[in-house]
């Protein structure tokens, strides 16, 4: 089965610009969610998806931050307008509700350079 | 507040040699799980191990096993017979309980280990 993944695998960009990023999830999971990690703050959560609906948005910095999920195996991250302190990796990472169903799988990550 | 704790930033091994990595936690909860995830060089966070509070037994998948003292409320990762691709970064994770003592999905992680192991 393929994993979670997650394109596009690098971008730069230029400040001001927006950014989008996307996942696709392991077919029948149920959770999707979008994690960032820097140096700084090491690997954090930014927000998840249950069904397809947003459940937690707390770790979500600020309004130039937004998530969707149109479908079941359909998820982006964007952010609009890009600054230079968003340069980060970005993870998205799935599971499924069923029993047993605790881990969550990491897509490859999208290196995100805002100059 | 929960938390996870790795105190080695670093640590080398000779390959062939088991190697032991830390983690500690932090929660007032009856009912939690941790998780093992390796990250090497290329970037992506790979799955290793979990372990239920619940479970009896200390888990274990192939080179891989977590000695779980849930007294000392630790939770070590053991890798046997070390190999030169095991070189990475290895971070222990905690699944969150909300403010309200309901069960998360948020993973909380440690600062993270990396492991150079040499020929």
């Amino acid at each position: 089965d393929a994993g979670v993944i997650q394109s596009p695998r690098h971008e730069v960009t230029e400040m001001g610009q927006e950014v989008t990023l996307r996942c696709k999830p392991i077919s029948g999971h149920d959770y999707l969610f979008w994690y960032r990690q820097t140096m700084m703050r090491g690997l954090e959560l930014l927000i998840y998806f249950n069904n397809n609906v947003p459940i937690d948005d707390s770790g979500m910095p600020e309004d130039r931050f937004s998530a969707k999920m149109p479908n079941a195996s359909f998820s982006t991250l964007k952010i609009q307008p890009s600054e230079p302190r968003d340069s980060a990796v970005y993870f998205c990472a799935s599971r499924t509700d069923s029993p047993g169903g605790e881990t969550q799988y990491f897509g490859p990550g999208t290196r995100l350079l805002v100059l | 507040a929960q938390k996870i704790t790795q105190t080695q930033p670093g640590m080398f091994v000779q390959e062939k040699e088991a190697v032991t990595l830390d983690c500690t936690y932090d929660t007032s909860d009856q009912s939690y799980g941790l998780f093992w995830y390796k990250q090497p060089s290329s970037g992506e966070m790979i799955f290793l191990i979990y372990q239920g509070s619940y479970d009896e037994q200390n888990a274990t998948e192939g080179r891989y096993s977590l000695n779980f003292q849930k007294a000392r409320k630790s939770a070590n990762l053991v890798i046997s017979a070390s190999q030169l691709g095991d070189s990475a970064m290895y971070f222990c994770a905690m699944r969150e309980r909300d403010r309200r003592g309901g069960a998360t999905n948020k993973l909380i992680f440690g600062t993270g280990t990396l492991l150079a192991v040499q020929p």
